[in-house]
């Protein structure tokens, strides 16, 4: 029941270097997303992709790309690490068929940039 | 554009306490409402939604009902326990197929024993 996977857990970068968070789902979703976690902001939407091939912005694009070359991946890569990225990232996934927008989110990775 | 004002935290209850967070939305259209939790160290599991007016969802003990009158979907509960100490996440998707939720900033939940 792996539902869906993050890695790295835990992650300490330099700025100005880039790391990709990987995410896999196993369970045939269409849709992917990444998300940010930030202390009193909630969960705000990076980039999104509705099936493989196809990608879009969310509301906090600057800095990440991503790429859907699979159904099951969708990494978000940084390009040029900055203090503004210290973070909680979150991978979710869903069905288009789910009933009310069921989401479903990875364990978190925790990203420091000093 | 959609929004979500969440009941600021932390709060703090005594075990067997009744809970209420509250939740308000802005949305068009007809959103479906979401509740989030987030344990310590873990990812976010949905707790309960609705996806119509008056409609309530439940799961753990807990409920909220869909007030489109008020815009509200307030999560309560009648006795907490130490276990339901967590962030709890009010959302919405604000059309069917939409990808994005729109969340709340968080709520804070400490039970003492």
């Amino acid at each position: 029941n792996a539902g869906v996977t993050q890695t790295p857990k835990f992650q300490v970068l330099k700025t100005g270097q880039s790391m990709t968070l990987q995410c896999a789902q196993d369970m045939n979703h269409e849709y992917m997303s990444w998300y940010r976690q930030d202390p009193g902001m909630g969960l705000r939407l990076i980039h999104y992709s509705v099936g493989a091939g196809i990608t879009d912005q969310g509301e906090v694009p600057n800095g990440y790309n991503v790429s859907r070359s699979t159904t099951e991946d969708f990494p978000l890569r940084l390009l040029s690490a900055a203090p503004s990225q210290t973070s909680v990232y979150f991978c979710a996934s869903r069905t288009r068929q789910t009933s009310g927008n069921t989401i479903y989110f990875g364990e978190g990775s925790w990203l420091t940039v000093v | 554009g959609d929004s979500v004002t969440q009941m600021e935290g932390p709060v703090t209850l005594s075990e067997e306490a009744f809970l209420t967070i509250n939740c308000t939305y802005t949305a068009t259209g007809y959103p479906s409402l979401f509740w989030y939790v987030q344990y310590p160290g873990e990812g976010l599991q949905l707790l309960l939604k609705a996806t119509k007016a008056d409609d309530k969802g439940s799961n753990k003990g807990f409920e909220a009902t869909y007030r489109k009158e008020t815009t509200s979907f307030h999560l309560e509960k009648g006795s907490v326990q130490v276990s339901d100490s967590a962030v709890y996440f009010c959302a919405l998707s604000s059309n069917f197929g939409n990808e994005k939720l729109t969340f709340g900033t968080g709520t804070r939940l400490t039970i003492i024993p």
